[in-house]
């Protein structure tokens, strides 16, 4: 088994494109969700899934941010029109259900120019 | 809103030592999960140890066990015999029983150096 796995780990784009990120989950959790961790900071909440529904979203989840997990699998978050303020690791876990301990993937580093 | 504080930015320990980290709290709620995780250099979070509100007894694992003070919403971990593979980011966390609201709410860490 392996845990959960993030790609890419780095990204660089510049202001104004759009990137994608994709977080596949330990299988059989059926809860994945993302955060946002910028530097010096902890992780910030953005949304969560249980299988392919979006039950939660973040009031940081602004219009330019946008997740699916299309099958109840894997997930991608993508956020279109950057900015420099999008640079961050972007985390992902995952839980087998409600309550249970999540486990977070090595997250992917954002930097935008 | 759910806020979580850990006061002490850096905190630095003699290997073999024990050193405890602070975090406090803000909820209305009566039912709900604490926790402490350990992020290393290369990011990974782990989960350290979790607490249930509704438990008096504060949980151990090992040489990590935590001061859980409801009333006064603290919940600091105590880390004893300190070896150097404990150097991380330690963040609190908090979190709703389950259902609708499911994410973890974070404090903004506490960077542990282990003095060899």
């Amino acid at each position: 088994d392996t845990g959960v796995s993030q790609d890419p780990r780095h990204k660089i784009t510049k202001r104004g494109q759009n990137v994608t990120f994709r977080c596949d989950p330990i299988s059989e959790h059926n809860r994945l969700y993302w955060y946002r961790q910028t530097l010096g900071q902890g992780p910030e909440f953005l949304t969560y899934f249980q299988n392919e529904a979006q039950l939660e979203k973040s009031r940081l989840l602004s219009d330019r941010f946008s997740a699916e997990r299309p099958k109840g699998s894997f997930s991608t978050l993508e956020i279109q029109r950057t900015e420099q303020g999008d640079s961050a690791m972007y985390l992902c876990a995952s839980s087998l259900a409600s309550g249970t301990e999540q486990y977070f993937g090595p997250g992917t580093r954002l930097t935008v120019t | 809103a759910q806020t979580v504080t850990q006061s002490q930015p850096e905190m630095s320990v003699q290997e073999a030592e024990t050193v405890t980290l602070s975090c406090t709290y803000d909820t209305s709620e009566s039912d709900y999960y604490l926790f402490w995780y350990k992020q290393p250099p290369s990011r990974q979070m782990i989960l350290v140890i979790r607490q249930e509100a509704y438990k008096q007894q504060n949980a151990t694992e090992n040489r990590f066990s935590v001061n859980f003070q409801k009333a006064a919403k603290s919940f600091s971990l105590k880390i004893s015999d300190s070896q150097l593979g404990d150097a991380a980011m330690y963040f609190c966390a908090y979190r709703l029983p389950g259902g609708g609201a499911d994410g973890l709410t974070f404090g903004k860490g506490t960077h542990l150096i282990i003095q060899p």
